[in-house]
């Protein structure tokens, strides 16, 4: 069964500091993995995708790297933002299939 | 602007009624999904549509029933079978043509309370 696990459940960091969000996957065959932000109350949106040859991308201050050979994926944020408080979900994506897996997500709240 | 849009924002039920939630997108996507999403839960997949007049059921699809009479639309229904119907529901799309690549566009959302 195809499942994907984020870590920590949760996370609270101070303003300014960086932060490193963890998936790890086990779905076959594997064809992309995007990293996605959900603010509260709103629907998600996707902030990068990894593809099997890719092995580190950036969008702004954020950093999303993937290990296709232990199957880890990471999102890193750096010199956080209070609007960077949100629920950041990995969503891996098999080949040949329309139903894409989801994690549960990291919730991350940045304090002032 | 291309999106999608789903309605209303925030609904309240009585226990026993069916409601319809509404999703239309304007992006000129082939395929349509229906999530919902509980605290500290990830999303659960309970619908989703390829083509017009074709839909399959996901993981969570009891009591729930869904139409795809045009292409940009995918109405939900919660009926009074789903026993737990207060939730987050989030409608999304997919292109699946060659320039596909996986990416889900979803709606802003829409808030189910069950009195």
């Amino acid at each position: 069964k195809n499942q994907v696990e984020q870590s920590p459940q949760s996370l609270i960091i101070l303003e300014g500091k960086n932060c490193t969000l963890q998936c790890n996957y086990t779905v076959s065959p594997f064809s992309n993995l995007r990293w996605y932000k959900q603010d509260t109350g709103r629907g998600p949106v996707s902030l990068t995708i990894m593809t099997f040859s890719e092995n580190t991308k950036s969008n702004g201050r954020y950093t999303a790297t993937l290990d296709a050979d232990t199957k880890q994926s990471s999102l890193h944020i750096t010199a956080s933002q209070l609007s960077d408080s949100a629920s950041y979900i990995c969503v891996v994506q098999s080949g040949g299939s329309y139903i894409p897996t989801f994690g549960r997500g990291t919730s991350l709240i940045v304090h002032p | 602007d291309g999106g999608i849009t789903q309605s209303p924002k925030y609904l309240f039920r009585k226990e026993g009624q069916n409601v319809t939630l509404s999703c239309e997108q304007n992006l000129n996507h082939d395929a349509m999904y229906w999530y919902r999403q509980d605290p500290g839960q990830g999303l659960r997949l309970i619908y989703y549509s390829q083509i017009v007049n074709d839909f399959q059921k996901g993981d969570i699809a009891e009591g729930y029933s869904v139409s795809r009479e045009k292409k940009e639309s995918f109405p939900l229904t919660v009926t009074s079978a789903q026993k737990n119907p207060t939730a987050f529901y989030l409608c999304a799309s997919r292109s699946l043509t060659t320039a596909d690549t996986g990416e889900l566009f979803f709606g802003e959302g829409s808030r189910l309370t069950v009195l």
